[in-house]
């Protein structure tokens, strides 16, 4: 299995640019969700999902959108791209209930600078 | 707003010492409290995870101390080695079943000396 699957790696965007951030995953989770981390600050919730069709917002969802067609996919949309975005973006995902729905699984992260 | 509180920021320990981690949190209805683990250039993956509960959760060299009067979690390695080496953040969250919307701590960067 490829678990939480992120694309692009890396990504320098300009002030005011758009840009979709994709990611999947293949173990069958309910729920994913999109992070942003920034230097010592941990982690940050921008949006949620509990299944296709049904999605949240999490603590910082203000420039971003979001989209769950699929059990599978959960890209993340950045609407016009400012330097306050720059920042780590981890998407992920977990089961929906249960003790395993605990474990929430990341992706390896997509790094994107605005400039 | 929910906050996790976690220090130190950074923390440098010989090999074959002790790494603790300590974290505090403001809200009572939090009911599981992991610990992520990180290595450059990747993803948190779950290291260890307790519920309020319990006082001590031991796997391995790892052990997470809870104190739910004070608030307060802790995480222990034992025979502090190189490969340890990563960013720790604990978490919490609340809602059996839920969404986890995991509060984050804001990290621990930690380096064994070989």
């Amino acid at each position: 299995n490829a678990g939480v699957t992120q694309t692009p790696k890396f990504r320098i965007l300009k002030i005011g640019q758009s840009m979709t951030l994709q990611c999947a995953q293949d173990m069958n989770h309910n729920y994913m969700y999109w992070y942003r981390q920034d230097p010592g600050m941990g982690l940050k919730l921008i949006y949620y999902s509990v299944g296709a069709g049904i999605t949240d917002k999490g603590e910082v969802p203000n420039g971003y959108n979001v989209s769950r067609s699929t059990t599978e996919d959960f890209p993340l949309r950045l609407l016009s791209a400012a330097p306050s975005q720059t920042s780590v973006y981890f998407c992920a995902s977990s089961y929906s209930r249960g003790s395993s729905g605990n474990t929430i699984y990341f992706g390896e992260g997509s790094w994107l600078t605005v400039v | 707003q929910q906050q996790v509180k976690q220090s130190p920021q950074s923390l440098i320990v010989q090999k074959g010492g002790i790494s603790i981690i300590n974290c505090a949190y403001e809200n009572t209805a939090f009911d599981y409290f992991p610990w992520y683990q990180q290595f450059p250039g990747k993803g948190p993956a779950l290291l260890i995870a307790i519920r309020p509960d319990v006082s001590e959760k031991k796997e391995g060299r790892f052990t997470i101390s809870f104190n739910k009067s004070a608030k307060q979690f802790s995480l222990h390695i034992m025979d502090s080695q190189p490969g340890d080496s990563a960013t720790y953040f604990c978490a919490a969250s609340e809602g059996q079943g839920s969404a986890r919307q995991l509060t984050f701590g804001s990290g621990t960067q930690l380096t064994v000396l070989p």
